[in-house]
């Protein structure tokens, strides 16, 4: 079993529609959760930071942890097709390295 | 603010042959990165470096060498590319000081390797 589990998608969705990404992940000693987003042929890029469990909130994105059932989520509200992207969850147990999930394709469809 | 450079952006390289990745970033931070990226595998850690003089394994570390002579500057070295290590590649920095691992990208350089 991977330590973070992705489902690869691809996920489409309309204009406008709520999206919800999610991750589950193995480790409890994972203390740090974060989404990137990567357009195509190019780097990721950072969303959302938390270290806690409950709710984040950063203009249409909302990331989630539940660290009791090992389950992260990215809620996207009114999506854009400039939200068509692949969005990763990556988890650090505060050493050295992140643990990425495999991302998730998205297209938000006008 | 250029963030983090990476060249060269794509390179078609002959099974056998040396090559070095260059990687840069001007935001001062202390540690840095070097990620592979394959379809179905993810992002995965090669090498990293904590602070300038030190270096470490990441989870796929064989094939490759880096080194870290000051905080700007990170060199990903192929000492002789095989076909398995055609795939895009990542370096990233974060600012360790600060108590978080919050990652920041380069744009990748695309490597085939035949």
């Amino acid at each position: 079993q991977k330590e973070v589990e992705q489902d690869p998608g691809p996920l489409s969705v309309p204009e406008g529609a709520i999206v919800s990404l999610n991750c589950t992940y193995s480790n409890s000693a994972f203390q740090y959760f974060m989404w990137y987003r990567q357009y195509s042929r190019k780097g990721p890029e950072l969303l959302m930071y938390t270290y806690s469990s409950g709710n984040k909130e950063d203009g249409r994105f909302t990331a989630q942890v539940d660290k009791s059932s090992k389950y992260i989520s990215l809620f996207i509200r009114d999506s854009q097709p400039s939200d068509s992207a692949t969005y990763l969850c990556a988890i650090d147990n505060a050493g050295n390295m992140l643990t990425f999930g495999g991302g998730t394709r998205l297209m938000v469809k006008p | 603010i250029a963030g983090i450079t990476q060249a060269p952006t794509s390179q078609i390289l002959a099974a056998g042959r040396r090559m070095t990745l260059r990687c840069t970033q001007d935001m001062r931070h202390n540690a840095m990165y070097w990620y592979r990226q394959d379809l179905g595998l993810g992002l995965r850690l090669i090498h990293y470096s904590n602070t300038a003089g030190t270096t470490g394994k990441g989870e796929v570390p064989d094939g490759y060498s880096v080194s870290r002579a000051n905080t700007d500057d990170f060199p990903l070295t192929l000492a002789s590319a095989v076909p398995s290590q055609t795939s895009v590649y990542f370096c990233a920095s974060s600012d360790r000081t600060s108590g978080n691992n919050e990652q920041f990208f380069g744009p990748g350089t695309r490597l085939t390797v035949l």
